[in-house]
């Protein structure tokens, strides 16, 4: 069975630019969570899909928005970017209905820069 | 507001021996307990997921408790190998449905 996928794998934009990440979760896995690491906040909760239905977000501005599709691949779009955004970005997939109760799977992740 | 400590920050061992990761919480209504592993430029891989109504997770050389009442969690790793090094992360799921994660433990195993 594959496992998540992350695309692309690395990212390079200016501030004020938009962008899009994608995620395809573990076949079968109808919740995907994203989350943002940095070195000086760690990892931070974005938000979480199931369904195609946002089921909680963390404490991050409405410039991060995200939306899953009929298949529970998701996206994850950042508007007006700043250097701060410059981050790795990781999503992850949960089988069943638990979503965040059961085991997360992660994918490799994609490094943004931000210039 | 839940918050998560993981201490040491990093740690240096010779192989061949057993050691502990500790991972602290403020908030003991908790959902459950994950521990996690990162390899250096990678994702995580999950190791051991523990429930709130468990007390432990065993999976191989690993262990993992849980002490809600004291808000706490270790990872005890026998018979350590250079394999085993990486930054450990665990995070809880708190009562928002939110996963709150610790800064991680980098542990490096001397061959």
């Amino acid at each position: 069975k594959a496992g998540v996928t992350q695309t692309p794998r690395y990212l390079i934009k200016t501030r004020g630019q938009q962008v899009t990440l994608s995620c395809s979760p573990i076949s079968g896995h109808r919740s995907v969570s994203w989350y943002q690491q940095t070195p000086g906040q760690g990892l931070q909760f974005l938000f979480e899909y199931f369904s195609e239905t946002q089921r909680n977000k963390g404490n991050f501005p409405g410039r991060f928005s995200g939306r899953q599709f009929s298949n529970s691949r998701s996206e994850m779009n950042v508007s007006t970017l700043e250097l701060g955004d410059s981050a790795l970005y990781l999503c992850a997939s949960s089988g069943d209905t638990g979503g965040l109760y059961n085991e997360q799977f992660f994918g490799p992740g994609t490094r943004l820069t931000v210039l | 507001k839940q918050e998560v400590t993981q201490i040491p920050a990093a740690l240096s061992v010779p192989e061949g021996e057993n050691l502990v990761l500790n991972c602290s919480f403020t908030d003991s209504a908790i959902y459950n307990l994950q521990w996690f592993r990162q390899d250096p430029g990678k994702g995580l891989t999950s190791l051991l997921l523990i429930q709130s109504s468990q007390r432990e997770q065993t999976s191989g050389r690993l262990n993992a408790s849980l002490d809600k009442s004291s808000g706490r969690s270790t990872l005890y790793i026998a018979a350590s190998q250079p394999g085993d090094s990486a930054t450990y992360l665990c995070a809880a799921l708190d009562s928002n449905y939110q996963l709150i994660w610790g800064a991680g433990t980098k542990l490096i195993i001397k061959p």
